[in-house]
């Protein structure tokens, strides 16, 4: 069963990047069959989808946040990350790495437990 | 951006209740449609993928329905470990993934 884990920062300053880490185990990130996904969950709020990537490094991002989003994958340590610049209190949110399988309709069959990264000085 | 919009936002409800909760696309979507449930401190779970196929491992209590802009998901004979939020998301526009605001079910 594969499992992610997300790693990084849980306080990060306004202005600043937020950068975090997804380490997969029990499966390759170098599939075909996956993209890899960021997605956020805001205080009271629901989930907001950031971005893929898929083995080959090509990306798509949600257009809300794609002036500040850069997601990058490292096959060799079985790991993707994202980077979100000029961060912002309205940036606090729980941050999750995920599976999304490329078949049928489409969904996401795994997910890391999820960080809190909190924006404040 | 294809919308979607869920209800009720929460609702309470008892151990042995049936469940209902909706979701609503802003335009057709076919059965681009799946379920989470999410819980604090744990990943979340998929529990219905396709609009109504029950993922490998979830209880047969849940179940899904549906097609084009309107969804359900129900729970029938809500157990302790089912108080949790749940959340509609489409695939229709993958990448471009979009969720529902969530449906909080609590114990009454």
């Amino acid at each position: 069963q594969v499992q992610l884990q997300e790693s990084g920062p849980g306080l990060v300053k306004p202005s600043q990047a937020l950068s975090l880490t997804c380490t997969v185990s029990g499966g390759s990130i170098s599939s075909s069959e996956y993209y890899w996904t960021w997605i956020r969950q805001l205080p009271g709020k629901g989930l907001d989808w950031i971005g893929f990537i898929y083995y080959s490094g090509s990306t798509d991002y949600n257009p809300s946040l794609k002036s500040r989003v850069t997601l990058s994958i490292d096959t060799s340590k079985n790991q993707f990350s994202l980077k979100l610049s000029s961060v912002t209190a309205a940036d606090t949110a729980i941050y999750y790495c995920a599976r999304f399988v490329i078949f049928g309709v489409g969904w996401v069959d795994n997910w890391g437990q999820g960080t809190l990264v909190t924006v404040s000085s | 951006d294809i919308q979607m919009t869920q209800s009720p936002s929460s609702l309470s409800a008892s151990v042995g209740d049936r469940v209902t909760v909706t979701c609503r696309a802003s335009q057709s979507i076919d059965n681009y449609l799946n379920w989470y449930q999410l819980k604090p401190g744990k990943a979340p779970k998929l529990l219905i993928f396709a609009a109504s196929s029950l993922q490998s491992g979830v209880p047969s209590r849940f179940s899904g329905s549906g097609s084009g802009t309107d969804f359900t998901l129900s729970i029938s004979g809500l157990q302790p470990e089912d108080f949790a939020t749940y959340f509609c998301q489409q695939s229709y526009s993958t990448p471009h993934l979009t969720f529902g605001g969530g449906t909080k079910v609590e114990i009454k």
